[in-house]
C-alpha cells in the first residue's frame, strides 16, 4: 500500500506556458501533501503544504502566484507552474501523508522533471 | 535555527560496511527519517527512529541520541546498487520534515 502516482514524468515546454503537474494517492487518503523541488545535486526543498480543502501553505521565497497549488480531493492535488521559465526547470516531487500511521511517514511521488526552453 | 547536516560524499568499496552520521537541531522532535535517493529518482524510505537506540532492517541499520541529536545509518555487505545519495531528515514539532543536503555514496568494485 501507500502508493504516490505523479503525471507527467517529464515534460519539456517553451518558456511562457503554464504546466500542470498531478500527484495522486492511489490507496490511501492523504490529507496533506507537500510539493518539493530538487535541482541537481541538491537535496529537497519545500515548496508548500497542501491540506485537503483549504489553501496550501507556501515556503518562504516560493512565490504562491507562480506556482498554484490545489488540493480538491483526499487523493489528488496539482502544481501548476504558471509563465514557466527556464530557471523553473527543475525535478519536482510531491509526497503524501498518511493518517493511519502513526509516525506520519511521507511517501513520495516518482518525480516530474520539468525543462522550459 | 533548524539545521541538519550530513558529509556531501563518502566512499566505500563493494562488501564492506559504511556509516553515514548526521546531526540534527530542530524546534522539537518527532523523529529521524533516512531515504535513498537514486539519480534523477524520488526518494524511497529506509527507516524511522524516534527512540534511542538501534533499528536493523536487514543489510541496513539506523542509530539515534536524542540527546546527542544524532544518527548514523550503517550498511553493511555493500553492493553496487547502494550507489545513491542518502538522506537525513529530522521531524520538527509541525511534523514538517527538515532535509539534509544528502550525502553521495560511491561502491568501487
Amino acid at each position: 500500500g501507500a502508493v504516490v502516482s505523479q503525471h507527467p514524468s517529464r515534460v519539456i515546454c517553451k518558456s511562457g506556458t503554464s504546466v500542470k503537474i498531478e500527484c495522486r494517492s492511489l490507496d490511501f487518503q492523504a490529507t496533506t501533501m507537500f510539493w518539493y523541488r530538487q535541482f541537481p545535486k541538491q537535496s529537497l526543498m519545500l515548496m508548500a503544504t497542501s491540506n485537503e480543502g483549504s489553501k496550501a501553505t507556501y515556503e518562504q521565497g516560493v512565490e504562491k502566484d507562480k506556482f498554484l497549488i490545489n488540493h480538491a480531493s483526499l487523493t489528488l492535488s496539482t502544481l501548476t507552474v504558471t509563465s514557466a521559465h527556464p530557471e523553473d526547470s527543475s525535478f519536482y516531487i510531491c509526497s503524501a501523508v498518511n493518517r493511519e500511521f502513526s509516525y506520519n511517514e511521507q511517501f513520495f511521488g516518482p518525480g516530474t522533471r520539468l525543462t522550459v526552453l | 535555527g533548524q539545521n541538519i547536516d550530513q558529509p556531501t560524499e563518502m566512499t566505500a568499496t563493494e562488501g564492506a560496511i559504511v556509516q553515514i552520521n548526521c546531526t540534527y537541531q530542530t524546534s522539537g522532535f518527532n523523529g529521524l527519517f533516512w531515504y535513498q535517493q537514486h539519480a534523477g529518482e524520488a526518494p524511497t524510505f529506509l527507516s524511522y527512529n524516534v527512540l534511542d537506540g538501534l533499528e536493523e532492517k536487514g543489510r541496513f541499520s539506523s542509530f539515534l541520541s536524542r540527546s546527542k541529536g544524532y544518527s548514523y545509518l550503517l550498511l553493511k555487505e555493500l553492493q553496487m546498487k547502494d550507489s545513491a545519495s542518502y538522506l537525513c531528515a529530522a521531524m520538527d514539532s509541525n511534523y514538517q520534515l527538515i532535509w539534509g543536503a544528502g550525502t553521495k555514496l560511491i561502491i568501487k568494485p
